[in-house]
């Protein structure tokens, strides 16, 4: 059974970047598509970016410019990384499995973060 | 870039069946995909590919999807249905994009 598990800060300043990890275990993430989602009150369910097994990554056209995801197989975790937030990227934050070629949907999903923007 | 329509709510009696409707341009062009998502809860997959049930939904959860709009059912609908529930597509036009419906709130009487 796969299991993923967000970890990171819960506040983060305006303008500074939010720094996420997903720790997956159950499976290995040199296998399939691994995807970040979040949900806030105001646009509901939102597709951040995925990242691949060889590392290649692909991201929401509106949030490309400040997000950055990457992986560590040796701990088996991948992560995100939002540059410049706003109060508007406040919201509970998803790792997820899926979201490429041969699974265009997700499977397995983390218990998400909530992560508020606020000085 | 792509809108997915569902309508905010749903009431329906123990029993009885929900239909949820997801509409959006040309979507029987597209695989959706339906998430259940409980109070404090992750979202879960009910149905995938239009119509293919994950191991361990019940047959009670089925889906449609003939034309400009996608349907999930829900027979015999039982207390523990009660929740939000979610399409979700993959834009091919921009490639890049996996896109989800806005939501019902359906509610067991």
């Amino acid at each position: 059974q796969v299991q993923l598990q967000e970890s990171g800060p819960g506040l983060v300043k305006p303008s500074e970047t939010l720094s996420l990890t997903c720790t997956v275990s159950g499976a290995s993430i040199s296998s399939f598509y691994w995807s970040w989602i979040r949900q806030s009150a105001g646009k509901g369910l939102e597709w951040i970016g995925r990242i691949y097994t060889s590392g290649s990554t692909n991201y929401n056209p509106s949030l490309k410019s400040r997000a950055t995801m990457s992986a560590d197989r040796s701990k088996n975790q991948f992560s995100l990384k939002l540059r410049s937030v706003t109060a508007a990227d406040t919201a509970v934050y998803y790792c997820a499995r899926g979201g490429g070629s041969g699974q265009r949907w997700f499977d397995s999903w983390g218990q998400g973060t909530l992560v508020t923007v606020s000085s | 870039s792509y809108v997915l329509t569902q309508p905010p709510s749903l009431s329906v009696a123990p029993g009885q069946t929900a239909r949820i409707t997801c509409g959006g341009d040309i979507i029987g062009s597209k695989s959706v995909h339906w998430y259940q998502q409980k109070p404090g809860q992750a979202p879960v997959v009910v149905v995938y590919d239009d119509r293919d049930r994950p191991s361990g939904i019940p047959e009670r959860f089925s889906g449609f999807n003939p034309g400009n709009t996608a349907t999930l059912t829900i027979t015999r609908v039982e207390a523990g249905d009660e929740a939000d529930y979610y399409c979700q597509v993959w834009d091919s036009i921009s490639d890049h994009d996996y896109v989800f419906g806005t939501g019902t709130k359906v509610t067991v009487l």
